[in-house]
């Protein structure tokens, strides 16, 4: 596609439940970033997958996070068991190659009551 | 280790004035820099990049950056401040190393009054 395609872009989920959230990055974009933005914050940084493989998942904060990448293009954050302190925007962004600028989406806002 | 260092949280200026966010890397390696800028509710679109070709760098709507090894900065700067510039900036550093080789500064806002 044009750009980096985020989906939901809102989302509002009781606490406890699953959320899963999608990324499709620009065609060709090898490596694909997730970072979690929380409100006044900085950029949070969750997982990288260059392909289908994540050199590096140290960001995650716990193991109710997870993520994939399939067909090396779009990847899926999922959160099980959701917590307040979930609440935040989720940004994907993608680069080609190792180098060069990240493109981003305009992010997943989750919000969990 | 690589690490970037945004020294001002916050930065305000007056319609018409000079910007100056300020930027300082740490890098064993010959780094790429980039400026990011993120409007409210909005996602993050690229400013500027160095890449080790020319050390002062022009961006778009007026920002410019200068590498300087010396000092291991890459402060963004902008002549005269428009009040759609209100936003939050990000530095950022790509080297080896973990996070996909890049590294975001903690984001100066910066803020316009008219």
């Amino acid at each position: 596609g044009a750009g980096v395609s985020q989906s939901p872009s809102n989302k509002v989920t009781e606490k406890g439940k699953d959320v899963e959230l999608r990324c499709d990055p620009i065609s060709g974009h090898t490596a694909l970033y997730w970072y979690r933005q929380s409100l006044g914050q900085g950029l949070e940084f969750l997982i990288y997958f260059q392909g289908n493989s994540a050199p590096d998942k140290s960001g995650l904060p716990s193991d109710r996070f997870s993520a994939e990448r399939t067909g090396g293009s779009v990847s899926t954050l999922t959160i099980q068991r959701t917590q307040q302190e979930d609440s935040a925007v989720y940004l994907c962004a993608t680069r080609e190659g190792n180098t060069g600028e990240l493109f981003f989406g305009e992010g997943s806002r989750l919000t969990v009551l | 280790a690589q690490s970037v260092t945004q020294l001002d949280s916050h930065v305000s200026v007056s319609e018409g004035t000079p910007v100056l966010l300020r930027c300082n890397y740490s890098s064993s390696y010959s780094p790429s820099l980039f400026w990011y800028v993120q409007h409210p509710n909005k996602g993050l679109q690229l400013l500027l990049k160095y890449t080790s070709a020319a050390t002062l760098v022009k961006g778009i709507n007026g920002f410019e950056a200068e590498f300087k090894k010396s000092e291991t900065s890459f402060h963004l700067t902008k002549p005269s401040a428009h009040m759609s510039d209100a936003a939050e900036y990000f530095c950022v550093v790509s080297a080896r190393g973990s996070q996909g080789n890049l590294i975001f500064g903690k984001g100066t806002k910066l803020s316009v009054k008219p």
